[in-house]
């Protein structure tokens, strides 16, 4: 198993641009969700998904839309990028227990992104 | 909102000694789980040990234990024979039932040889 796989791995923008980060899991997990992680505040969620076609905010929402058409992939999208969204971004995924009580996450490499 | 705190910004441990982090939650839930994950240099989160809330007994896992006291909302990470791969950041993780992880913002382990 590959477990979680990101790409890229690094990636630098324009303020304006947008792009697509990508997040892939082969373990059939459930749930995937995105952090985004900054100098002493640890990790921040920004969007979660319990299962394909279902998605839902995290904490930090603003500026980023997330879809989940099948249950391996779980893309994260910037729509017009700006400085304060320089940041490291993690993928993670885990699966239920007793179809509802979620355990560890398992988590991706990680993207650092940089936008001038 | 659950909140994590780790109130130690940075640790200092010398090779083949102990160091413990701290954690500290804060929670209304009664069945949670707690999480210490280590960041190395590489930026990989590794899953270092977890315990479930309704276990009253602490976890370990080889040179890494926990103290975990569900009253106080306290739960420390014990490293004993601190290696020289130990360096690196951890951070104390909460999840209940629900869905959403939180996290500390992380101690930054530094292991002197």
């Amino acid at each position: 198993n590959a477990g979680v796989t990101q790409t890229p791995k690094f990636q630098v923008l324009k303020t304006g641009q947008s792009m697509t980060l990508q997040c892939a899991q082969d373990m059939n997990h459930e749930y995937m969700s995105w952090y985004r992680q900054d100098p002493g505040m640890g990790l921040r969620l920004i969007h979660y998904s319990v299962g394909a076609g279902i998605t839902d905010q995290g904490e930090v929402p603003n500026g980023y839309n997330v879809s989940r058409s099948t249950t391996e992939d779980f893309p994260l999208r910037l729509l017009s990028a700006a400085p304060s969204q320089t940041s490291v971004y993690f993928c993670a995924s885990s699966y239920s227990v007793a179809g509802t009580v979620y355990n560890e996450q398992f988590f991706g490499p990680g993207t650092r992104l940089t936008v001038l | 909102a659950q909140t994590v705190t780790q109130s130690q910004p940075e640790m200092s441990v010398q090779e083949a000694e102990t160091v413990t982090l701290s954690c500290t939650y804060d929670t209304s839930e009664s069945d949670y789980y707690l999480f210490w994950y280590k960041q190395p240099p590489s930026r990989q989160m590794i899953l270092v040990i977890r315990q479930e809330a309704y276990k009253q007994q602490n976890a370990t896992e080889n040179r890494f234990s926990v103290n975990f006291q569900k009253a106080a909302k306290s739960f420390s990470l014990k490293i004993s024979d601190s290696q020289l791969g130990d360096a690196a950041m951890y951070f104390c993780a909460y999840r209940s039932g629900g869905n959403d992880m939180r996290f500390g913002a992380g101690t930054r382990l530094t292991v002197k040889p």
